[in-house]
């Protein structure tokens, strides 16, 4: 089945850690979108990338980094800088191409930092 | 500044009657898509519909309908006949077309109870 998958579903990290969360898609999908979703709020854009080997910083990128070194996988390592990492955080991807192209999301993993 | 505003935190619903969430936005660009979706409690952003700036007429999807009044920049969801698999959080969402670089602007979302 086609789709994007994300692991771990829950990570648990110590304070002064860095942790990488997974994104995979399987849709050759050229475009793929990292968001942070804190309780009852909407979602913030951390970076994105177009294309393999290129990504931009979005709204909060700060203490966040990425790379994309293939198409299916944009990997987002949550580094010791970011000073409230605790969030659920949600990867999608959509075709370049088409105004009226919806995101695709994965299921999301849950950050809790102890 | 905000582009996307929803400005119902929750609401509540009687099963099988119609629901509406507001959604409001700000864009100087005159080519956008307006996009809604829907989070249940485990997490996962489901698309529901879309609506490009330039459609002459309103996007429905089954249940759902988007109610786009260009002039006052409102791109409000209509859900009709509410079902208890309706409950959770709904999202709109922006694309300004001009800047070619697809990314969404998510409002704060409105959470959804329907009631038996």
């Amino acid at each position: 089945d086609g789709g994007i998958t994300q692991s771990p579903k829950y990570l648990f990290r110590k304070e002064g850690q860095n942790v990488t969360l997974s994104c995979e898609q399987n849709l050759n999908h050229d475009a793929m979108y990292w968001y942070r979703q804190d309780p009852g709020q909407g979602l913030r854009l951390i970076y994105y990338s177009q294309i393999v080997n290129d990504f931009q910083k979005g709204d909060i990128a700060e203490g966040y980094s990425v790379s994309r070194e293939k198409k299916e996988s944009f990997p987002l390592t949550v580094t010791s800088a970011q000073k409230n990492p605790t969030a659920f955080y949600l990867c999608a991807s959509s075709p370049r191409q088409g105004a009226n192209n919806e995101q695709f999301f994965g299921p999301g993993t849950r950050l809790t930092v102890l | 500044a905000q582009k996307i505003t929803q400005t119902q935190p929750g609401m509540f619903v009687q099963e099988k009657e119609a629901v509406t969430l507001d959604c409001t936005y700000d864009t100087s660009d005159p080519s956008y898509g307006l996009f809604w979706y829907k989070q249940p409690s485990s997490g996962e952003m489901i698309f529901l519909i879309y609506q490009g700036s330039y459609d002459q007429q309103n996007a429905t999807e089954g249940r759902y309908s988007l109610n786009f009044q260009k002039a006052r920049k409102s791109a409000n969801l209509v859900i009709s006949a509410s079902q208890l698999g309706d409950s959770a959080m709904y999202f709109c969402a922006m694309r300004e077309l001009s800047s070619n670089d697809y990314k969404l602007s998510f409002g704060a979302g409105t959470t959804v109870t329907v009631r038996a």
